[in-house]
């Protein structure tokens, strides 16, 4: 059974702490994405990669970074998280548009 | 950036009664249409591919139908079931960026029994 795997289910930060969400998949995608999802917005794009170490801004990248040193794990950072950055958090890959994704994470900034 | 729009953006049914909604998306340089459906603490989960203008796929109690030259899909369930509610979501694929698909907003059903 696929799987896209991300690491934490809940998460509660600390304003000011840098935060690390990882996500891992196992069907060799190149394509690895994370969205943000808040309520009457959808999913929103904040960064994609199509390749190991290739990375591009989605559609609300600012406050964050990601890192893609292995093709099967993408990360998503916050470099000094903010509470406007409280929201579910959704990792997916993909292989020629057929999305799969992971269960997601839901991270409160306080 | 283009717009993918969902409308309802929520939806109160009773149990048995049949429901739609729409996704609509920009009419040119189309390539792919997806739906999921999406239940509370769990991983979105795929629904449809659509392709061609004037497709029509089925699973189940659940269908959808494609317009690709006025830019909109719908999503039919008939007889709703309890277990139907979830946020359906589409995705929008345009030929120039076939790995980058654009998600509606979503459209939350809750099916009352």
């Amino acid at each position: 059974d696929v799987k896209v795997t991300q690491s934490s289910r809940y998460l509660v930060k600390r304003t000011g702490e840098k935060v690390f969400l990882e996500c891992v998949q196992d069907m060799d995608h190149e394509n690895m994405f994370w969205y943000r999802q808040d309520p009457g917005l959808g999913l929103r794009l904040i960064y994609f990669s199509y390749d190991v170490k290739m990375k591009e801004k989605g559609d609300i990248p600012e406050g964050y970074s990601v890192s893609r040193e292995k093709k099967e794990r993408f990360s998503l950072i916050l470099e000094s998280a903010s509470t406007n950055q409280t929201s579910m958090y959704l990792c997916a890959s993909s292989l020629q548009g057929y999305y799969t994704f992971g269960s997601g994470t839901r991270l409160t900034v306080v | 950036i283009l717009n993918v729009e969902q409308s309802p953006q929520s939806l109160h049914v009773q149990e048995g009664d049949s429901t739609n909604f729409t996704c609509s998306f920009p009419s040119s340089n189309f390539y792919a249409l997806h739906w999921y459906r999406w239940e509370t603490a769990k991983s979105p989960e795929a629904l449809f591919v659509m392709t061609l203008n004037g497709d029509e796929k089925k699973k189940g109690r659940i269908s959808a139908t494609l317009n690709t030259k006025e830019g909109y899909s719908y999503l039919y369930i008939k007889g709703s079931q309890p277990e139907d509610s979830a946020t359906y979501l589409c995705a929008f694929g345009g030929s120039s960026g076939t790995y980058k698909y654009i998600f509606g907003t979503g459209t939350r059903l809750k099916v009352l029994a």
